[in-house]
């Protein structure tokens, strides 16, 4: 079983909505958490870097949240973008290895 | 300052060849990452080389094997390929190694067809 679960597996929204992407980790003990967006045909790209202390953290229209107590994280993007579109990769690493586990992704498509 | 670059972009090859990937690390970075991507697995870590020794390795078979230079760019090898080692490719690039190494850089990936 993956440590790192990611819902919903694929998302369609209109240009302009708002949506949140979740990502569950069972990863322990735990070191931080990060966001990455990968457009299709092109390597990751890091959207947020997160630890145990912190529970929100911005870039721009995206907004990730951690509660480490649930083991939960969430990406909410705001007023999407057609360039939104793309896959989004929760990885967790643990703090007693240097491993990061990957989810595998959600694929979230905006249409105008 | 230069990105990742990783090279070929596109490499088909035939069951039972082998090959060697490339990967130039964004300058001062000392820690490189090798990853495999497939729709159906997803990302999943093959190894991490820092000051030129692989200091972890993922749940691969020894026909993948690489190696670090003293200026810190690294290679990726598969030797004796099989169909399921179709995949993208991709290495990234960060300061310091593990997780404690910051952001992760990526290239844009190779990828590898296997026929």
């Amino acid at each position: 079983k993956n440590q790192v679960e990611q819902s919903p597996q694929s998302l369609i929204i209109l240009e302009g909505k708002n949506c949140t992407l979740q990502c569950n980790y069972t990863v322990s003990p735990f070191s931080n958490l990060r966001w990455y967006k990968q457009d299709t045909g092109r390597g990751p790209v890091s959207l947020t870097i997160m630890t145990f202390s912190e529970n929100t953290k911005s870039n721009g229209r995206y907004t990730a949240t951690l509660d480490a107590d649930t083991k939960q994280s969430s990406l909410h993007i705001t007023a999407s973008q057609l360039s939104d579109s793309a896959s989004y990769i929760c990885v967790v690493s643990a703090d007693n290895n240097n491993d990061m586990r990957f989810g595998a992704g959600t694929r979230l498509t905006v249409k105008p | 300052k230069a990105g990742v670059t990783q090279t070929p972009r596109y490499l088909i090859k035939t069951r039972g060849q082998q090959v060697t990937l490339s990967c130039s690390p964004i300058s001062g970075h000392r820690s490189v990452s090798w990853y495999q991507q497939t729709p159906g697995q997803g990302l999943q870590f093959l190894f991490e080389y820092f000051s030129e020794t692989q200091r972890n390795k993922g749940n691969f078979p020894g026909r993948f094997s690489g190696r670090q230079f003293s200026n810190s760019r690294s290679e990726m090898n598969v030797s004796t390929l099989e169909l399921g080692d179709s995949a993208l490719y991709l290495c990234a690039s960060s300061l310091a190694r593990g997780r404690f190494g910051g952001t992760q850089y990526f290239g844009p990936g190779t990828r590898l067809t296997v026929l």
